[in-house]
């Protein structure tokens, strides 16, 4: 059975505080999706990475996969209170259905 | 693009009682999702169709749950008779293909009195 372990479960800082949230499985994937949940709303894709060592930046946030393909981690600088939320990783599996394996979420609380 | 569609938002029902969930996908998606979010976890599949073709129902109680996408479209998602347990958001994703980025609608939450 394919897991996805999240951590922290949950955060809370205060504004302009840097954060990384991590994500590790022992299992491959062939890509890894990060999402956001804000109350009320489901989940909205911030990014995809899919190659081993790949990097990603989406403003303030830089997602980073790992070489060997089984985890990844979101490091937020100068958090802001906007970025409060559950944040959500998720795997391609290698098998043929191509499922998603989702990790039990990172909720985050960013105090102004 | 339209998102996906989810009704109703709300429900309130007392256990025992049946109850049904709708979803509309993004046009031209093949693979939809249901998904019970238990508050403050991630998402858990119930079940993915591929078209109208179910991939997988392997987390789907099949005593008192069963979902239907008929034509490969709008989706229904019900669950007779309900439990308490089953209080949760019921969330609808669908996406162009298996393991390819999800789009979510904002959910049904259900209540179990």
């Amino acid at each position: 059975t394919q897991l996805l372990e999240q951590s922290p479960q949950f955060l809370s800082i205060q504004e302009g505080e840097n954060l990384t949230v991590y994500c590790n499985s022992s299992s491959v994937f062939s890509s890894l999706q990060w999402y956001r949940q804000e109350p009320g709303e489901g989940p909205v894709l911030l990014v995809t990475v899919v190659t081993g060592g790949e990097v990603k930046k989406l403003k303030r946030l830089t997602f980073q996969f790992g070489d060997a393909r089984k985890d990844s981690s979101l490091h937020i600088t100068a958090a802001q209170p906007g970025d409060t939320g559950l944040y959500l990783c998720a795997g391609a599996s290698l098998g043929s259905n191509y499922q998603l394996i989702w990790g039990a979420g990172t909720k985050l609380i960013i105090k102004p | 693009e339209a998102g996906v569609a989810q009704s109703p938002r709300y429900k309130i029902i007392e256990k025992r009682q049946s109850v049904a969930f709708w979803c509309n996908p993004i046009s031209g998606h093949a693979t939809l999702y249901w998904y019970q979010q238990i508050l403050g976890q991630g998402p858990k599949l119930l079940i993915q169709f591929q078209n109208n073709g179910v991939v997988d129902d392997s987390q789907l109680p099949k005593d008192r749950f069963s979902a239907e996408r008929l034509k490969g479209v709008d989706s229904t998602l019900k669950i007779q008779p309900a439990k308490l347990e089953d209080s949760a958001v019921y969330l609808c994703a669908s996406s162009l293909e298996g393991g390819q980025p999800q789009h979510f609608g904002d959910g049904t939450r259900l209540s179990i009195l």
